[in-house]
């Protein structure tokens, strides 16, 4: 079955950048998803369509995608950035999700 | 306010039964796509299905774990939509969210969530 692979655990320092890939075979032509889940707290859609922020979403995130590659880049990383990040994508009519990566702000 | 409630979730034994429910409010719900996403306790995302509106055909898909097993239905009249579960495994234990969206747009909006136990 279609699978997305995210690394398990992200280190950055506050103020500084961090990068969450999602790679899958064919994610080049889906629309890749990403939500940020905090402990305790129910996932947030952070960026949909590869590229786009919702509403209410902080300009430090942003997104990309590089041919099967899905980045989820937050620049200027607060403390409050730490958290879990899933990307998502389609495939055959059903959403597949990745394993989702911590983000450590240390 | 987008505002979505779920409800129905509690502790049952293997092989048995259970519905949930998530009643929404602050959109359109009968234009909405509505899906289940599910997280075992301390695992990540795992989509459970999704039904499209009536209006783009009210379409019903299910993640490979649960088709057979699971039933997705929406009364728009009440806007709610349910998770009729049946021949439960404990490997379906963890929390439940009901979402809105689907397609291109992503899951763009959850609920808090209710916890399903399955153990004897």
């Amino acid at each position: 079955s279609y699978g997305l692979t995210q690394p398990p655990s992200v280190s950055v320092s506050p103020g500084q950048t961090a990068s969450i890939s999602c790679s899958g075979d064919k994610l080049g032509d889906q629309n890749a998803c990403w939500y940020q889940q905090k402990p305790g707290q129910s996932p947030v859609m952070v960026i949909y369509q590869d590229t786009k922020r919702p509403s209410g979403i902080p300009e430090r995130f942003s997104g990309s995608i590089s041919g099967n590659t899905a980045t989820l880049t937050i620049s200027g990383t607060q403390a409050t950035d730490e958290a879990d990040y899933y990307c998502q994508a389609w495939d055959s009519s059903t959403v597949v999700f990745g394993g989702g990566t911590k983000l450590t702000v240390l | 306010e987008v505002r979505l409630v779920e409800s129905g979730g509690g502790l049952v034994n293997p092989e048995g039964s259970l519905r949930l429910s998530c009643a929404g409010s602050g959109f359109t719900f009968s234009n909405a796509w509505m899906n289940w996403v599910r997280q075992a306790p301390g695992k990540g995302l795992e989509w459970v299905g999704r039904i499209k509106s009536k209006s783009d055909g009210g379409t019903i898909d299910y993640a490979a774990p649960v088709k057979g097993r699971f039933t997705m239905s929406r009364d728009d009249s009440k806007n709610t939509v349910y998770l009729q579960m049946s021949s439960l495994k404990t490997e379906d234990t963890g929390v439940y969210f009901c979402t809105t969206g689907g397609g291109k747009y992503g899951l763009d909006y959850w609920g808090q969530g209710t916890l399903v136990t399955v153990s004897s």
